[in-house]
């Protein structure tokens, strides 16, 4: 069937080291591919986008991969700071009819940042 | 200057109860959204509205309705509340910009305690 999900449920890092966060994704329609960050008690929040046409995207911080070969993506964080706590989710994004598009979302990496 | 606001943030209601949640958005966006969060799960799709007059069934969307009542507000419905709608409900705008996908912004939450 069709999913998204990640490879771990959590991780931990200790402060200042890079973090990378997974992804698999199955469905080889989909063409563009979301990040966001959900810190307790907020609503998931934008953190940085990638389309099919591109293996590399970089933010402030983070950059993203995708593999279309193998469906992976991963989210990378350089120097892991303790506000970078959250859970994490990938979102794929497809046209699913006309002019529709579906998005659907993993069930989320809990990050952890060590003191 | 939230540009999603969902209320209420907190709900407690009885078993067979009518209850509403509302969202309202400052960003001018056509399309909205409703979901629906459960520990340890990923986001939901309840129902979706790319305008005014378009509604859309998501993947769960049994036991609840919508009303897109203005361009800025898209409400949620619980007809006759039952325990297992105990969950985090989020909104969600988003505008299809020139092809390249579809990212979400997604308001604080609301979160439903059904007795």
């Amino acid at each position: 069937g069709e999913s998204v999900g990640l490879h771990l449920p959590t991780l931990s890092v200790q402060e200042g080291d890079n973090s990378i966060i997974n992804c698999a994704y199955s469905n080889s329609a989909s063409d563009y591919f979301i990040w966001y960050k959900q810190e307790s008690g907020k609503g998931p929040q934008f953190i940085i986008d990638i389309r099919s046409n591109m293996d590399k995207r970089q933010g402030q911080r983070v950059t993203v991969l995708l593999n279309k070969t193998v469906k992976h993506l991963s989210l990378q964080i350089a120097a892991t700071q303790p506000g970078d706590s959250a859970v994490y989710f990938c979102a794929e994004n497809r046209r699913s009819s006309g002019s529709a598009r579906q998005l659907t979302f993993g069930s989320g990496t809990q990050l952890t940042v060590l003191p | 200057d939230a540009d999603v606001t969902q209320t209420p943030r907190n709900r407690i209601t009885k078993t067979g109860k009518r209850i509403m949640l509302e969202c309202s958005q400052t960003k001018g966006h056509d399309r909205m959204y409703w979901y629906r969060q459960d520990p340890g799960l990923g986001l939901r799709l309840i129902y979706y509205s790319f305008d005014v007059k378009d509604i859309n069934k998501g993947e769960i969307s049994d036991g609840y309705s919508v009303s897109r009542q203005a361009q800025a507000k898209f409400s949620l419905s619980l007809e006759s509340a039952i325990p297992n709608q105990t969950a985090l409900y989020f909104c969600a705008t988003s505008d299809l910009v020139g092809g390249k996908g579809e990212t979400q912004y997604f308001g604080p939450g609301t979160r439903l305690l059904v007795l």
